[in-house]
C-alpha cells in the first residue's frame, strides 16, 4: 500500500511554543489530506481536511487559528500548533487520500500516518 | 454520515476465529465499508473494504449482508499480535467526498 509519513515521530515543548508537524504522502500525490488527535483510549477525532492550494477545512470546534494547516504541494501537509499548552498534548495522526482509476475500476483509500506525540510541558 | 457501532471490547483465545460486527442502520447507497486496525501509538492501518455480500483478503474476510445494515469483520485464527483496536468505518468513496470518522473501536485482546 501507499505510504505516509510523518514528522517527528515526537516532539516535547514548552507551553507557549509552537510546534509544526509534518505530513508527507511518500509514493503518491494526495490533494487531499486529514489531521486527526487522539487521547489516551480514546478513538481519532477529525480536526481539519487539508486541500492542496486552498484552505483547510475545520470541523466544529476545533480552532482554526491554533491549528494551522498548510497544504503548499500534493506531497505534503503541515499541521503547527500555535501556543501550545497542556492540554493540547495528545498523538496527531494525518491520513493522505489516495483516489484515481486503474483501468476500470475506481479506489478512494486513506492512507494514515505513523502518528506524532506532542507532549506540552 | 452513517453512525457505527461496535461492541467496546472482545477477548479471544489463540487460534480461534473472532467475529466483530458493525451495526450502520444509516448506510447511504454510495457508502462503503472499510475496516482499520490500530496498535497503541501507531496510525490505523487499513485491513479490508468492501460494498455489498463477501470481500476477502489474506488477512480478513468482511461479510455485508443484503441490506447492507451491518457487517462482520472476521479473523481466522487469531494470534497474540492480532490484539489491537479495531474500527469500523462507513464512507462515500465514490465522489470522493467521505471524510472517514472514527466511533468508539472495538478493543480485542488474544489471551495466550
Amino acid at each position: 500500500g501507499a505510504v505516509v509519513s510523518q514528522h517527528p515521530s515526537w516532539v516535547i515543548c514548552k507551553s507557549g511554543t509552537s510546534v509544526k508537524i509534518e505530513c508527507r504522502s511518500l509514493d503518491f500525490q494526495a490533494t487531499t489530506m486529514f489531521w486527526y488527535r487522539q487521547f489516551p483510549k480514546q478513538s481519532l477525532m477529525l480536526m481539519a481536511t487539508s486541500n492542496e492550494g486552498s484552505k483547510a477545512t475545520y470541523e466544529q470546534g476545533v480552532e482554526k487559528d491554533k491549528f494551522l494547516i498548510n497544504h503548499a504541494s500534493l506531497t505534503l501537509s503541515t499541521l503547527t500548533v500555535t501556543s501550545a499548552h497542556p492540554e493540547d498534548s495528545s498523538f496527531y495522526i494525518c491520513s493522505a487520500r489516495h483516489a484515481g482509476l486503474a483501468g476500470d475500476l475506481e479506489y478512494n483509500e486513506q492512507f494514515f500516518g505513523p502518528g506524532t506525540r506532542l507532549t506540552v510541558l | 454520515l452513517a453512525k457505527t457501532t461496535q461492541p467496546i471490547s472482545m477477548d479471544s483465545y489463540e487460534g480461534q476465529e473472532v467475529n466483530i460486527t458493525c451495526s450502520h442502520n444509516n448506510i447511504a447507497t454510495n457508502d462503503y465499508i472499510t475496516w482499520y486496525q490500530q496498535f497503541p501509538s501507531q496510525g490505523p492501518r487499513f485491513i479490508i473494504q468492501g460494498y455489498k455480500t463477501k470481500v476477502t483478503n489474506e488477512v480478513a474476510s468482511l461479510f455485508i449482508p443484503a441490506d447492507r445494515k451491518s457487517s462482520t469483520l472476521s479473523l481466522p485464527r487469531v494470534s497474540l499480535s492480532d490484539t489491537a483496536v479495531y474500527y469500523c468505518l462507513v464512507g462515500d468513496i465514490l465522489t470522493g467526498a467521505n471524510n472517514l470518522f472514527f466511533g468508539t473501536g472495538t478493543r480485542l485482546t488474544v489471551i495466550p
